[in-house]
């Protein structure tokens, strides 16, 4: 299996401008996470869905960040309008919904707006 | 807030020495996980002890678990120039549908050759 596959590996955008984050996770997992990581707050989890359901997003930002799961292959992690305060790795995982279970991390999209 | 709080926040060792990071959290668990994250990549699970073990053997990893004390310690022994990175603990409260992790603020080792 190749992974859990993120894409574009860097973005840098200017302020204002909409951006897509994209993730694919590990054929057969079905839960998934996206995470923001930055220097000042650490890992922080934003959203995570469970059988393409999303289950707790009370950690995204605010209004400006939206995430889907059309199906069990694909996320996206939209935001907009970005901010330079949005500047982060964004990492996808996934895992399966069961105890004992280790998450899968992507490599991460390194974000920067300016 | 974070469940898990790594400490030290950072360590530096000459290679051959031993590394023990420890993580504490606040609430029951489940289990707890260790990570570690090379700079510039993602997460790598390293090893996973339940809330049932007090110990878990991985290689030259060893972690114990204390639930009395909410506490986790990860020692890497025989420490090589290559464990340089930062190392996370998670735990999973089991709450929530989906193996949801709450993962602490790290703990950067750097191993100087």
């Amino acid at each position: 299996d190749a992974g859990v596959i993120q894409s574009p590996r860097h973005e840098v955008t200017e302020m204002g401008q909409e951006v897509t984050l994209r993730c694919k996770p590990i054929s057969g997992h079905n839960s998934l996470f996206w995470y923001r990581q930055t220097m000042m707050r650490g890992l922080e989890l934003l959203i995570y869905f469970n059988n393409n359901v999303p289950i707790d997003d009370s950690g995204m930002p605010e209004d400006r960040f939206s995430a889907k799961m059309p199906n069990a292959s694909f996320s996206t992690l939209k935001i907009q309008p970005s901010e330079p305060r949005d500047s982060a790795v964004y990492f996808c995982a996934s895992s399966f919904d069961r105890l004992g279970y280790e998450q899968y991390f992507g490599p991460g999209t390194r974000l920067t707006v300016t | 807030s974070q469940q898990g709080e790594e400490d030290p926040q950072a360590l530096s060792i000459q290679e051959g020495e031993n590394a023990t990071m420890n993580c504490s959290y606040k609430t029951s668990i489940n289990n707890l996980q260790w990570y570690r994250q090379n700079s510039g990549r993602g997460l790598v699970h390293l090893i996973l002890i339940r809330s049932n073990e007090r110990e878990k053997h991985s290689g030259r990893l060893r972690v114990t678990l204390d639930t009395s004390k909410k506490s986790s310690s990860l020692l890497i022994t025989a420490s090589r120039a290559a464990d340089t990175a930062s190392y996370f603990c998670a735990t999973d409260a089991g709450d929530n549908a989906g193996n949801m992790l709450t993962f602490g603020g790290g703990t950067r080792l750097m191993v100087k050759p």
